[in-house]
């Protein structure tokens, strides 16, 4: 039973243009996501998150949207470059003063075709 | 700051071997957590330490799996005896604030192959 999904396994952009990362759950307990970036033979880097009391998060070229009526989060790459070719992990977890565990979806490969 | 380390960074062993993976977190970081990857599929929680303490250890699959974090410094994690279904990549993150929701660093990993 996958409480996190991504149902893109692959992505591929063009170098300059928009990135769109799909991620939708299942758990209406979950009010806290990140999205991870992974380079191959390396772990999962933090890249941003947001609380469920939020739509959007901005860092820099990276943001995220929640559309917690949907059960629907979205990372947006903007613009896109060589660089962001990784797998993007969603993941989502339940507020649990400091003890909570991380539940992902199966990870999006994005490759950046310069 | 040095990262999170792991080793070996890849492993072989035959069915019914022993194996133990090690983990070093960020120094300071009471937070200790063990992941694990299966053939491209989601990367899955399997336990949580606080110090030396086990917090959760609600996603370890069966009592083959062994935790342990001495003096609630470094982890180990023991597989005895392993089996072909245990082959994966397994992480290792840590983080000093209170869990999850702060983005912790996850180490590279260890490959592990079960044949």
């Amino acid at each position: 039973d996958q409480q996190v999904k991504q149902n893109s396994p692959s992505l591929s952009v063009q170098e300059g243009r928009i990135s769109i990362l799909n991620c939708d759950y299942t758990n209406s307990m979950f009010d806290y996501f990140l999205w991870y970036k992974k380079y191959p033979a390396e772990g999962p880097t933090f890249l941003i998150s947001i609380s469920s009391i939020k739509d959007k998060n901005e860092d820099g070229r990276f943001t995220v949207f929640l559309n917690k009526s949907a059960k629907h989060l979205s990372l947006h790459i903007v613009p896109s470059q060589p660089g962001d070719s990784a797998v993007y992990f969603c993941a989502a977890s339940v507020t649990n003063f400091g003890n909570e565990k991380l539940t992902f979806g199966t990870g999006t490969r994005l490759t950046i075709i310069p | 700051e040095a990262g999170v380390t792991q080793f070996p960074s890849h492993s072989v062993i035959e069915k019914g071997q022993t194996v133990t993976l090690r983990c070093d977190p960020i120094s300071g970081h009471d937070n200790l957590y063990w992941y694990r990857r299966v053939m491209g599929k989601e990367i899955k929680f399997l336990l949580h330490f606080v110090k030396e303490s086990k917090q959760d250890e609600s996603g370890m699959p069966n009592n083959r799996f062994l935790a342990e974090r001495t003096g609630g410094t470094y982890s180990t994690l023991k597989v005895q005896p392993a089996e072909l279904e245990d082959s994966g990549v397994y992480f290792c993150a840590s983080s000093r604030l209170g869990g999850a929701n702060y983005g912790y660093t996850f180490g590279s990993g260890t490959r592990l192959t079960v044949v």
